[in-house]
């Protein structure tokens, strides 16, 4: 089976920079995906990894480290709307199914 | 705007009934995923279908069926209802390198 672990909270402030992180024991690993969801609303996907190494997009960056099990998504320039639980998400094997971490809640204050 | 929709956005069941929940996927995506979220937690596979043919399933009993039409869209049945059945139930309409999310279905069973 997969395992993936996440914080279950987290805090900063407006304005800020946030690394969370995302380790994950998997077997035939393929893919990488990281969302965003707030309360009551479904899933936003965010980044997609399937190769070693940083994506940017905006002031959303992700990076993946296969041989670690290892990733993190990089929030810059917090505002108070990217308040939100953000899940991280491996893809194993051909198929297209994703299985997910239990997210991680970032709670940004003025 | 991703292109998933999903119907109803809000359902109240009685324990026993059964319900339909519904998909339509974005254009291009021949892949159907259906996922159950409870209240904190990540989404949780059910069932994965590809050009009409379930391709994948998760840890679910089997009063939990579904369906995928020619056009793609898809359903999600769920017979003799639980009140553990409460929950977010969320499609995701993928190819290889990206899943989106419809808005999700509230399933309240009561």
């Amino acid at each position: 089976g997969q395992n993936i672990d996440q914080p279950t909270e987290m805090t900063a402030t407006e304005g800020a920079i946030v690394q969370i992180n995302c380790t994950y024991q998997t077997s035939g690993f393929n893919g990488l995906f990281w969302y965003q969801q707030h309360a009551g609303e479904a899933p936003t996907f965010l980044s997609y990894n399937v190769l070693d190494g940083l994506e940017e997009k905006g002031r959303f960056s992700s990076f993946l480290s296969r041989s670690k099990g290892y990733s993190y998504l990089l929030l810059k320039e917090l505002q108070m709307k990217d308040s939100a639980s953000y899940l991280c998400a491996v893809r194993v094997g051909g198929y297209s199914t994703l299985t997910f971490g239990k997210g991680t809640m970032l709670l940004v204050s003025p | 705007e991703t292109g998933v929709t999903q119907s109803p956005t809000h359902l109240i069941k009685t324990r026993g009934q059964q319900v339909t929940l519904r998909c339509s996927s974005q254009s291009g995506h021949n892949t159907v995923s259906w996922y159950q979220q409870a209240l904190g937690q990540g989404p949780q596979f059910i069932f994965q279908y590809y050009r009409e043919e379930e391709n994948g399933r998760g840890n679910f009993p089997p009063r939990f069926s579904g369906l995928q039409f020619p056009n793609y869209s898809s359903e999600l049945n769920v017979n003799a209802l639980e009140l553990d059945d409460s929950a977010l139930y969320l499609c995701a309409s993928s190819d290889l390198t990206e899943a989106f999310f419809g808005q999700g279905t509230r399933l309240t069973v009561v």
